[in-house]
């Protein structure tokens, strides 16, 4: 069964550095969301994609965030200037219709130092 | 804006039904959604309802959505050690084509099932 697929897995940064997360969504979807969890807190939403474009953000999802569909194949979230707290599990979705479900990849946990 | 809530946490003896309940606030929501995530790993779909259902069964699942009351329950039968996890409520209002259509979850109940 077509997966989502995150690289890293797991990415120790020094706050302040730039990071990107990397996503591979399933094929033939069309739509593309980054999720984050919080040690021990509920998923929550930060961005959907379409069409190459930003269909909605979260009120997280501030200027030190970015998307970017840079080939047909992957999907990446840069955290420009990391802070302590962006400390999280950041997960990828996708789904090919807003109607179906969404797929997750097993996320990547980015560790601020 | 839309709130998704779930009690936080289930124990039950292996080989009974768990329910897990799962309340939320947005009339509008037309997918509700169950996830499960093990520790350490990510969201698996479990199974998933829509608004216009009252019931959905699959193998040892049940959901059961009364709309009216904006209340959903994930039964699962003979519950197995192997279901120990963190099981995500999560609604989604779009269907429309050309919206990417975000997914609002719950604060996650963690069943422990014990021998």
């Amino acid at each position: 069964e077509p997966e989502v697929t995150q690289t890293p897995s797991h990415q120790v940064t020094q706050m302040g550095q730039e990071v990107i997360l990397r996503c591979v969504p399933i094929s033939n979807h069309l739509y593309f969301y980054w999720y984050r969890q919080i040690l021990g807190q509920k998923v929550e939403f930060l961005v959907s994609f379409y069409n190459n474009e930003i269909s909605e953000k979260s009120e997280i999802f501030d200027d030190q965030f970015s998307v970017e569909r840079p080939d047909g194949s992957n999907f990446t979230l840069k955290i420009r200037s990391t802070k302590l707290e962006d400390s999280a599990m950041y997960f990828c979705a996708s789904n090919g219709r807003p109607s179906q479900p969404q797929h997750f990849g097993d996320g990547t946990r980015l560790s601020i130092l | 804006g839309e709130d998704v809530e779930q009690s936080l946490f289930l124990s039950v003896r292996e080989g009974d039904s768990s329910v897990i309940n799962c309340t939320y606030t947005d009339s509008s929501s037309t997918y509700l959604y169950w996830y499960k995530q093990e520790p350490g790993a990510g969201l698996q779909l479990l199974t998933y309802i829509f608004s216009n259902m009252d019931m959905k069964q699959d193998q040892r699942l049940t959901v059961l959505l009364n709309k009216k009351d904006k209340h959903l329950s994930l039964r699962i039968a003979d519950t197995q050690t192997g279901d120990s996890a963190i099981y995500f409520c999560a609604e989604s209002g779009g269907a429309n084509t050309g919206t990417a259509s975000k997914l609002t979850f719950g604060t996650g109940t963690r069943l422990q099932v014990t021998l």
